[in-house]
């Protein structure tokens, strides 16, 4: 079974640039979600999709920050413009979305993001 | 806002020794809780979920434990290799919430 992929797995730009991340799921994942990780802290939830439907993007900073997954399959993140504090690793991870206690999530190995 | 935390934020330990560290989350409306190994450069794996109180689980010379209702959870390296060199992190979901992770506990084992 092939993994998450995501892409870049690093990325570097000046501060209010625009940055695009890609993530394509395990094939068959209903669940889609975009974590990310601050050094030192953990990981936090920017947005959750079930299929191409959102269902949490609570944490997410709307006015800089954009996700969409279309086809209920891959999906971007966007970030523009970017900010000195938005440097981090974005992960993307899946799950198949239904009711299973014994089922962690799948994660991609992230992007690292740096703002200069 | 639901506070995960993780301690020691980091450990070294030697070649061949045993350790232990922690994981603490609110006690209420408990639903599950994950353990992660992050490896640098890597995807993080997922080790175990745990849903009820008293689970013990076990993979390889790793095994975890859950206390539900005073909100903790150990998770244990038994003759530790460099290769369990990694973040460790947990994550906690109550019901109906999004999983909410700790900061981690970074683990160096040294030859």
């Amino acid at each position: 079974e092939a993994g998450v992929a995501q892409s870049p797995r690093y990325k570097i730009i000046e501060k209010r640039q625009s940055v695009a991340f890609w993530c394509n799921p395990i094939s068959g994942h209903a669940t889609l979600y975009w974590y990310q990780q601050i050094l030192g802290q953990g990981p936090k939830l920017l947005i959750q999709f079930q299929n191409n439907g959102v269902v949490d993007d609570s944490q997410l900073p709307k006015d800089r920050f954009s996700a969409e997954r279309l086809k209920g399959v891959d999906s971007t993140l966007k970030i523009q413009p970017a900010k000195l504090e938005d440097s981090a690793v974005y992960l993307c991870a899946s799950s198949p979305g239904r009711v299973n206690l014994n089922y962690g999530y799948t994660f991609g190995s992230g992007t690292r993001l740096t703002v200069v | 806002i639901l506070n995960v935390e993780q301690s020691p934020q980091s450990l070294h330990v030697q070649e061949g020794d045993s350790t232990n560290f922690t994981c603490s989350f609110p006690s209420s409306n408990f639903y599950a809780l994950h353990w992660y190994r992050w490896e640098t450069a890597k995807s993080p794996e997922a080790l175990f979920v745990m849903t009820l109180n008293g689970d013990e689980k076990k993979k390889g010379r790793i095994s975890a434990t859950l206390n539900t209702k005073e909100g903790y959870s150990y998770l244990y390296i038994k003759g530790s290799q460099p290769e369990d060199s990694a973040t460790y992190l947990c994550a906690y979901k109550a019901a109906g919430n999004k999983l909410t992770f700790g900061g981690g506990t970074r683990v160096l084992v040294k030859p």
